[in-house]
């Protein structure tokens, strides 16, 4: 709801322009990647998934890249549209156990008109 | 419909009293959580349900908390005694087992909780 995030770092990005959120995650062993958005008062909404098998996955004006060396993950959202805005954050869950799933903190995407 | 359902969508309660929270997952997933995002916090695990398996609790916070799952579907998640300090949104999300574990979460809008 409105009170996610308060202290959660910003992005700010002009109307138009591409977004580029980053995810660095923890454990090496995660196998499956999911980017969720978050507006004020509702709950996650899946954007987009990626296997760990994969670097690169693309979906309509999305596009998630893994890096599986340095365990970064990051959303790019091209043509960024004020219904964009929300906080954004990533999930990783290991293959060992689907109940230990570890989200991100999250990062507020601000759009700048 | 056709995503996961919760209700109430806020609840005000006072302190000590017991309330109970409902969740509707999407039809079909055998896959139910809960969890819970408190101000200014990221998503905290709670209890997990997959199918007829013993469910992973291990999230609860204290024996106040509780949940079942009816028939592999509907869940109620309940607080006893309720404390200040539960007050948060509470969120359900289910999932497709039959995906393997290539199954995104599919949250509902969550529980507003207040406790005065």
């Amino acid at each position: 709801g409105e009170s996610v995030g308060l202290h959660l770092p910003t992005l700010s990005v002009q109307e138009g322009d591409n977004s580029i959120i980053n995810c660095a995650y923890s454990n090496s062993a995660s196998d499956y990647f999911i980017w969720y958005k978050q507006e004020s008062g509702k709950g996650p909404q899946f954007i987009i998934d990626i296997r760990s098998n994969m670097d690169k996955r693309q979906g309509q004006r999305v596009t998630v890249l893994l890096n599986k060396t340095v365990k970064h993950l990051s959303l790019q959202i091209a043509a960024t549209q004020p219904g964009d805005s929300a906080v954004y954050f990533c999930a990783e869950i290991p293959y060992s156990s689907a109940s230990k799933i570890i989200f991100g903190s999250g990062t507020r995407l601000s759009i700048r008109p | 419909g056709a995503g996961v359902s919760q209700s109430p969508s806020n609840k005000v309660t006072e302190k000590g009293k017991d309330v109970e929270l409902r969740c509707d997952p999407i039809s079909g997933h055998t896959a139910l959580y809960w969890y819970r995002q408190s101000l200014g916090q990221g998503l905290e695990f709670l209890i997990y349900f997959q199918g007829n398996s013993a469910p992973d609790k291990s999230g609860l916070p204290s024996d106040r908390f509780s949940a079942e799952r009816t028939g592999g579907s509907v869940s109620t998640l309940t607080i006893q005694r309720t404390q200040q300090e539960d007050s948060a949104v509470y969120l359900c999300a289910s999932s497709s087992w039959t995906a393997g574990w290539n199954s995104p979460l599919h949250f509902g809008n969550g529980t507003r909780l207040t406790v005065t």
